[in-house]
């Protein structure tokens, strides 16, 4: 079976500018996850997504972040406006259910300069 | 609210020689623990789990993981390293709220040098 994809694996962007990370979970998995690793600091909840619904966002930091997971398939992770603080790698994860461990993606490497 | 430690950011260690990632952790009721690794420009890999039972829990490649709920660690060990272990280690505890979110480490860097 395909993996947790993830894209893009890197993105640059200027500070005040929007980005869109893309996450295509397990096929059939209805749990999905974000989190975030800021360099040198552990990986951080930042929130989970039952099919369509978030289940809980209790990691996100702030409304420049909006998560979105249309048709409870793909999800999608927009920072608007980008702060030089959002720069870190965003790791996607799902399950099939709540399960003990799940399958991270490979992540996106973001820059904000 | 639960937390992870990795009190060492890089361990050395010669190949061939035992390797120990230390973990420890802090959780009200019983502790969910994970081991995962991240290997240059990969994801996070999923290395091992204890949920109940042995203390000592065998993964991949040959690493295993012993739980001390008397010392609340989940160490991460070895008893042979490879040059191709060297990697990114992440130990975990799952919430115990019910929920299935993960607290990470801030990870222990682990170099294998021949």
């Amino acid at each position: 079976e395909a993996g947790v994809t993830q894209f893009p694996s890197h993105s640059v962007i200027e500070k005040g500018q929007t980005v869109t990370l893309r996450c295509d979970p397990i096929s059939g998995h209805d749990n999905l996850y974000w989190y975030r690793r800021v360099m040198g600091k552990e990986i951080k909840f930042l929130l989970h997504f039952v099919k369509e619904s978030k289940q809980d966002e209790s990691g996100m930091p702030n409304n420049r972040f909006l998560a979105e997971r249309t048709g409870g398939t793909y999800s999608t992770l927009k920072v608007q406006p980008a702060e030089l603080e959002d720069s870190g790698v965003y790791f996607c994860a799902s399950s099939q259910d709540r399960t003990y461990g799940y399958t991270f993606g490979s992540g996106t490497r973001l820059t904000v300069v | 609210a639960q937390s992870v430690a990795q009190p060492e950011d890089q361990v050395n260690v010669a190949e061939g020689n035992p390797l120990t990632v230390k973990c420890t952790y802090s959780v009200s009721g019983n502790p969910y623990l994970f081991w995962y690794v991240q290997y240059p420009n990969r994801g996070l890999q999923f290395l091992l789990k204890y949920i109940t039972g042995d203390n000592l829990v065998k993964g991949s490649y040959g690493f295993e993981a012993e739980f001390n709920k008397s010392q609340t660690s989940f160490h991460l060990k070895k008893p042979s390293a490879l040059v191709s272990d060297s990697a990114l280690y992440f130990c975990a505890v799952r919430d115990t709220g019910g929920g299935n979110k993960l607290t990470f480490g801030t990870g222990t860097q682990l170099k294998v040098e021949l």
